[in-house]
Formats: C-alpha cells, sequence, structure tokens
C-alpha cells in the first residue's frame, strides 16, 4: 500500500513563527498536494506539485509556499503563522493517472 | 474548473437502514469522480472512483455509487448502515491535468442504533 507520512500530528505554534510541514510519500508518485481542511468549508487545495521542483497554486495559496526537492518530499512552509492558519492539513501523492490519490493521516496545526 | 456539491451537511440514519449521500458535478467534460470517507483525527481514505467505465460502481464497506450523465449526480449508498459508518464522506472531482481533486463540502454520517 502507498504510505504517506505526515511529520506531525499535532502542532503548536506562536504568531510570527516559520512553520515547517513535511510530508513524505514512499511510492514514487509524481503528483503530490497539499490541502487545508476546515470545518464546513471542506478541504481546499493550497499547493500542488507534478514534478520536482515544479509546483502550482491551488486555490488559497497566500500565506504559503512550499518546496520540492526530492520525488518523495512536499514540504509546506507557512512564512510567518497567524492565527488564521489554525487548521487541519493534509497532504496527497498520486501517479500519473486520474485515478484518486492517497492521504497522509493530517496534521493539526494550532497557531496561538 | 469542475466541482461538486453535497446535498446535506449532516445525515442521520437508524442501523440497519439504507445510507444515501448526495453529490452533483458540475463539469464540462466527462469527470471522474471520487467518494471518500475520513474517520475523527484520520486522514481520508478513498471508498470508491468513477473513470468511466462502469456507470455503477462497487467500492469497499459495502459502499456503491452510480454515475447518471442525465441528473449529473453520483450518489453514494449502502444498503444497510453499520455503527462503524459513521464518518464524513466528501465527495470529489478530478480536474484536467495534473488532477487536483476539487472536494465538497462533506457529509457528516451520523449512525443511531
Amino acid at each position: 500500500d502507498v504510505k504517506v507520512t505526515q511529520s506531525s500530528r499535532y502542532l503548536v505554534k506562536r504568531t510570527g513563527e516559520k512553520v515547517f510541514l513535511e510530508c513524505v510519500q514512499d511510492m514514487d508518485h509524481e503528483n503530490m498536494f497539499w490541502y487545508r481542511q476546515d470545518p464546513g468549508l471542506g478541504l481546499r487545495l493550497i499547493y500542488f506539485s507534478y514534478d520536482v521542483k515544479m509546483k502550482e497554486k491551488g486555490d488559497i495559496p497566500e500565506g504559503y509556499s512550499v518546496s520540492r526537492e526530492k520525488k518523495e518530499r512536499f514540504s509546506l512552509i507557512l512564512e510567518s503563522a497567524s492565527t488564521n492558519q489554525t487548521s487541519m492539513y493534509l497532504c496527497a501523492s498520486g501517479g500519473r493517472t486520474n485515478y484518486g490519490y492517497t492521504f497522509g493521516s493530517g496534521t493539526r496545526l494550532t497557531v496561538v | 474548473a469542475q466541482s461538486v456539491t453535497q446535498l446535506g451537511s449532516h445525515v442521520s440514519v437508524s442501523e440497519g437502514a439504507l445510507v444515501l449521500l448526495r453529490c452533483n458535478y458540475s463539469s464540462s467534460v466527462p469527470p471522474y469522480l471520487f467518494w471518500y470517507v475520513q474517520y475523527p483525527n484520520q486522514g481520508l481514505q478513498l471508498l470508491l472512483k468513477y473513470t468511466s467505465a462502469a456507470t455503477l460502481v462497487k467500492g469497499i464497506n459495502g459502499f456503491e455509487a452510480e454515475f447518471k450523465k442525465s441528473e449529473t449526480s453520483f450518489h453514494l449508498t449502502k444498503p444497510s448502515a453499520h455503527m462503524s459508518d459513521a464518518a464524513e464522506y466528501f465527495c470529489a472531482v478530478s480536474d484536467l491535468a495534473p488532477f487536483a481533486l476539487n472536494f465538497g463540502k462533506g457529509t457528516s454520517l451520523l449512525v443511531t442504533p
């Protein structure tokens, strides 16, 4: 089975801190995604990447950046964390087909 | 962009009753459609997917969904609800390459004894 691993399940950070959320997949997938999940809003796409060093903005990229230096790793960066970035963050990966993706367990980030 | 609308943010059924979760899609091209389930404090798990083959799609845990082009719908059903089915369910449609998923807002399923 494809495994998508997110480095932290729970994270508490202070306003203004730089925050790194890490995601690693073990199936040599080309596509990787970062979503944010909030009650009543469902999942919203922040950024995605379809190859190493390639990145594309999703629906809500403001306040975030990403890095993909290796195929298996996709990092989400909050340059200066704010309280409105308190949320559940979900990483997903998939191959070059249109058959759905595998999600990690999520990181619940609280910014205080 | 392709999108989906899930009707009903909360659905409650009795154990043993039919489960019906509604999803309508908006797509300019033949869509690829998905249902995912999320249990508390977990990530999303793929239940089933429609990829333009058979219109009736069977998934895990006894769930199935039927693609109806004339109604632009992809409703999820299960003949008999089990307590363990209580979870959040998300319908999603795949956008054009590289196939980012656009999700509905989710439906929370409650199963009562």
